[in-house]
């Protein structure tokens, strides 16, 4: 298994509403990642977990609340966002953390979330 | 404060043509370079990449070059393919820090 899975594909929400993102992968990488993207932007990197730690939250405000339960599972809590947090929301893992060099990250299809 | 930029947003270039994305940074302690190409409804999957001891890596159809004194890099596709229209995204990474994402490169490969 050489890919990393997230669910749901797509989420609308209210800006009172609970939800959560998930992201799973099976490589037996060590470090996993949660990036946002608006439209023609790069990717922003928004939290890192290393050997399932919390080791880099870039700032990122309360409302958004990762969580990872093991080493094969991310995710991402969401509670009452605003409509500038409609964006994709990719997940990535790779062996170890900021391997990103030698093979890059696995990132799976995203999360299209869209705030109303 | 973006660190990796990619100035043209799209691209569009005949089947069997070359195609060549580029890719500037200011960070001059980055030490890896890599290339990213997304399609519609996917994550961005990793190409190709560059050590910063290298100037060129090549793989089938796609190499990157390297100029560290510019501190620019690019990528070239020959031949090109319809299949190979995508955003291709470049990515900067130093030593035990995160990667760095330029926004992209919409490339259309025209038959």
């Amino acid at each position: 298994d050489t890919e990393v899975t997230q669910t749901p594909k797509h989420l609308v929400m209210g800006m009172t509403n609970k939800k959560s993102l998930k992201c799973e992968q099976h490589m037996g990488h060590r470090a996993m990642y949660w990036y946002k993207q608006k439209a023609k932007k790069p990717p922003e990197l928004m939290f890192v977990y290393s050997y399932e730690k919390l080791s880099i939250n870039e700032s990122v405000p309360s409302r958004f609340s990762p969580e990872c339960p093991n080493s094969s599972l991310l995710n991402l809590h969401l509670h009452a966002l605003q409509p500038e947090d409609s964006a994709l929301y990719l997940c990535a893992s790779s062996q170890t953390p900021f391997t990103g060099g030698t093979g890059g990250y696995t990132f799976g299809s995203g999360t299209r979330l869209t705030v109303v | 404060d973006q660190q990796v930029k990619q100035n043209s947003p799209s691209l569009s270039v005949q089947e069997g043509r070359i195609s060549i994305l580029n890719c500037d940074y200011t960070n001059s302690m980055f030490d890896y370079f890599l290339w990213y190409k997304k399609y519609p409804a996917e994550g961005p999957t990793f190409l190709i990449s560059i050590s910063s001891i290298k100037d060129k890596n090549e793989d089938g159809r796609f190499t990157v070059f390297l100029n560290k004194s510019a501190k620019h890099l690019s990528l070239h596709i020959v031949p090109s393919q319809p299949g190979d229209s995508a955003v291709y995204f470049c990515a900067a990474s130093a030593i035990s820090n995160d990667m760095r994402f330029g926004a992209g490169t919409r490339l259309t490969v025209k038959p």
